[in-house]
């Protein structure tokens, strides 16, 4: 699975849009974008996950670079509830059993009001 | 999503005990995995638990140290043996419905070792 590097932390006003970005310069073709976040004393938790195409839920905005070397997750108005650490990750996903999750270190969001 | 639920949610052990993890999915699973997350850390991945077969672990996990058993879809074991502090981490139930599914990870067990 192909690496990714985050900024160590960010932080944002309440009620502005959080935009993470992530470099994976080493994705490959089959290789899905998706994104985690962990609360404090919480386990990880699924925002959402791309391929190529731009994706959007109803938590977050998954924006992929045409070359698919980098993203941005973004999350349109933060609240105070959205402070947590954020992990972008790369792993083969469609079609395959094999795809397993491999955590970095992440970007510690915080949200100040 | 399936819910995990992991007993013991926490717990305090002395050092050359073992402690049996137990995971729970509310609905039959494909995929089953054990991640340990040390004190400031990120999570690391110790094993995909095979319904019927032996654990696939990574790279630096041995089943001698966290033998993990998994009798069905939807229920697994990770046993933390002969622990020492080092041993003192959060353990992860994480599951994937179907291939092209997203993970989903349990709250995880707070294992503290005196």
């Amino acid at each position: 699975d192909a690496k990714t590097t985050q900024p160590p932390s960010m932080d944002c006003a309440e009620g502005r849009a959080a935009n993470l970005p992530c470099n994976h310069s080493t994705i490959s073709g089959n290789e899905y974008v998706y994104w985690y976040r962990q609360i404090h004393s919480q386990g990880p938790q699924y925002i959402i996950h791309g391929l190529k195409n731009n994706e959007t839920n109803e938590m977050a905005s998954l924006i992929i670079t045409e070359d698919r070397k980098s993203s941005t997750l973004i999350l349109p108005h933060a609240t105070l509830r959205d402070t947590a650490v954020y992990y972008c990750i790369v792993r083969v996903a469609r079609g395959s059993t094999l795809g397993r999750l491999y955590f970095g270190r992440g970007t510690q969001l915080t949200v100040w009001p | 999503s399936a819910v995990i639920s992991q007993k013991p949610s926490r717990d305090i052990c002395q050092r050359g005990t073992s402690l049996t993890i137990q995971c729970q999915v509310d609905s039959q699973v494909t995929m089953m995995f054990w991640y340990r997350q040390q004190p400031g850390q990120s999570l690391t991945l110790i094993a995909t638990a095979n319904q019927g077969s032996e654990a696939t672990y990574e790279s630096g996990f041995v089943i001698d140290k966290f033998p993990i058993s998994r009798p069905n879809l939807t229920f697994s074991t990770l046993t933390v043996s002969n622990m020492s502090p080092e041993d003192s981490s959060i353990y992860l139930c994480s599951i994937r419905d179907s291939p092209n599914q997203p993970q989903h990870f349990g709250d995880g067990t707070r294992l503290s070792i005196l």
